[in-house]
């Protein structure tokens, strides 16, 4: 079983929007609505940014949205600010009842 | 507001096995509507899933990690830990324990995210 794929990085300038895609099979993204993004920086623990694909936990700016289309994942930002230089990481769960991890994406705001 | 804590040694030698306990507050660990897992990130890695334990002590493993893995629980101290046999230098990472949502929403919606993380502990293996 392998990771799920993501670009290994990806960049945008502040006020602009970014997508990060997060792509599976049909036993993981494509098979079920439940996907997750998670937002890590240096040293700190994954916080939780998207569940069931495209519900925002509260507290999460609505600057970040995630959608699916078959079994690609995306999560868009928008309106780019510098405090979302980060590690991205998808989540899905899994035919096999377990959960698996994208590889992450690292953003970089210029 | 959960809370979790990650605790235990941070050097283990190789060969033998790496304990950890995951403290929960804030919360009852005996709730039907979380599952309780233990993921790693070795240092410039990405996430790699351990696995996860119910309140019923019922257990679901990474395929790749299942032979030397064991997590159990204990819901008198609000507990959870991960025991980690025949330890190398591959197994050197941050180790972090989060709350998984199975359910949420008066109708008991299906879901599966990580809400809540502790805030890691590095665990290094070597002699």
């Amino acid at each position: 079983q392998s990771a799920l794929t993501q670009p290994a990085s990806v960049s945008g300038s502040p006020g602009q929007s970014i997508t990060i895609s997060c792509t599976g099979t049909s036993s993981d993204v494509g098979g079920y609505n439940y996907v997750s993004w998670y937002q890590q920086h240096p040293g700190k623990a994954p916080k939780l940014m998207i569940y069931d694909v495209s519900n925002r936990p509260s507290g999460v700016s609505n600057r970040f949205s995630g959608s699916k289309s078959g079994n690609t994942a995306s999560l868009t930002i928008s309106g780019l600010q510098a405090e979302d230089e980060a590690d991205y990481y998808c989540s899905s769960y899994t035919s096999s009842s377990t959960p698996w991890f994208g590889g992450g994406t690292k953003l970089t705001v210029l | 507001q959960v809370q979790l804590q990650e605790s235990g040694p941070g050097l283990v030698k190789p060969s033998q096995t790496l304990s950890l306990t995951c403290t929960v507050s804030g919360g009852s660990i005996s709730s039907g509507s979380y599952y309780w897992s233990w993921i790693r990130q070795p240092a410039g890695k990405g996430l790699e899933w351990i696995g996860r334990i119910y309140t019923s002590g019922s257990t679901n493993y990474n395929p790749s990690l299942k032979s030397r893995v064991t997590i159990s629980v204990d819901t008198s101290k609000n507990q959870f830990s991960l025991k980690l046999s025949s330890v190398t230098a591959a197994d050197t990472a941050v180790y972090y324990c989060a709350r998984v949502g199975i359910y949420y929403g008066g109708k008991r919606t299906p879901t599966y995210y990580f809400d809540y993380w502790g805030q890691g502990t590095l665990v290094t293996v070597s002699s």
